[in-house]
């Protein structure tokens, strides 16, 4: 049972450039989060796709978005990168009960983000 | 916004005793705890949650204790290990939107010597 997988593990931009990072949910679940994790911080809330569209989103800008696919596999994108958006990039997943609520989030590996 | 935060952020144990790691949250509302164990390079692991009806819970050497007068979470874990060293993160929430989207304090640090 393949668990959440993420791509690519590491990734370096520049300044003003745009990234697209990609996630595997967790085999039988549909529902997708991304958090943003700075060093020596919790993981923060950018948004959560489930049946292929944005459920909820956090405080982060419009420069970061998503997507979801039938398969329910996603991608992150962000737009004009600055150099805080250093991070490491988790994707979670979960199962979302239908008429009920999606609990507990099972994390991948991330990817660790360098902006330069 | 709200936040969750953790009293310790180092805790330095000998191998075979047991760990106490402390969070405060501050949403009142909050309804669903979740403890987190993050090791370097890896993402964050699920180890046990609770809800706010319950004021313990046991798993697998941890056990969760909720106090909600005082909004106070902690984790036990019980004849710690080295390969228990990570960081621990507490997680409150709140149904909202059809999930509970989590949110995460700082983390402890716990260290465990052989």
């Amino acid at each position: 049972d393949a668990g959440v997988t993420q791509s690519p593990t590491h990734l370096i931009k520049t300044r003003g450039q745009q990234v697209t990072l990609r996630c595997s949910p967790k085999s039988g679940h549909d529902t997708v989060s991304w958090y943003q994790q700075a060093l020596g911080q919790g993981p923060q809330f950018i948004f959560q796709y489930y049946e292929e569209e944005e459920r909820q989103r956090g405080n982060f800008p419009d420069r970061f978005s998503g997507h979801q696919f039938p398969n329910y596999s996603s991608e992150l994108n962000v737009n004009a990168l600055l150099l805080g958006d250093s991070a490491l990039y988790l994707c979670a997943s979960s199962l979302g009960a239908a008429g009920g609520l999606s609990e507990t989030q099972y994390f991948g590996p991330g990817t660790r983000l360098l902006v330069l | 916004g709200e936040s969750v935060g953790l009293h310790l952020p180092t805790l330095s144990v000998q191998e075979g005793d047991n760990s106490i790691i402390n969070c405060a949250y501050s949403n009142s509302a909050s309804d669903y705890f979740i403890w987190y164990k993050q090791e370097s390079g890896k993402g964050p692991q699920f180890i046990i949650d609770i809800r706010s009806n319950m004021d313990k819970r046991q798993g697998q050497r941890v056990t969760v204790l909720l106090n909600k007068t005082v909004k106070h979470l902690s984790l036990q874990i019980a004849a710690t290990q080295p390969g228990d060293s990570a960081v621990y993160f507490c997680a409150e929430s709140l149904a909202s939107g059809g999930s509970y989207i989590p949110t995460f304090g700082r983390g402890t640090s716990l260290i465990v010597h052989p």
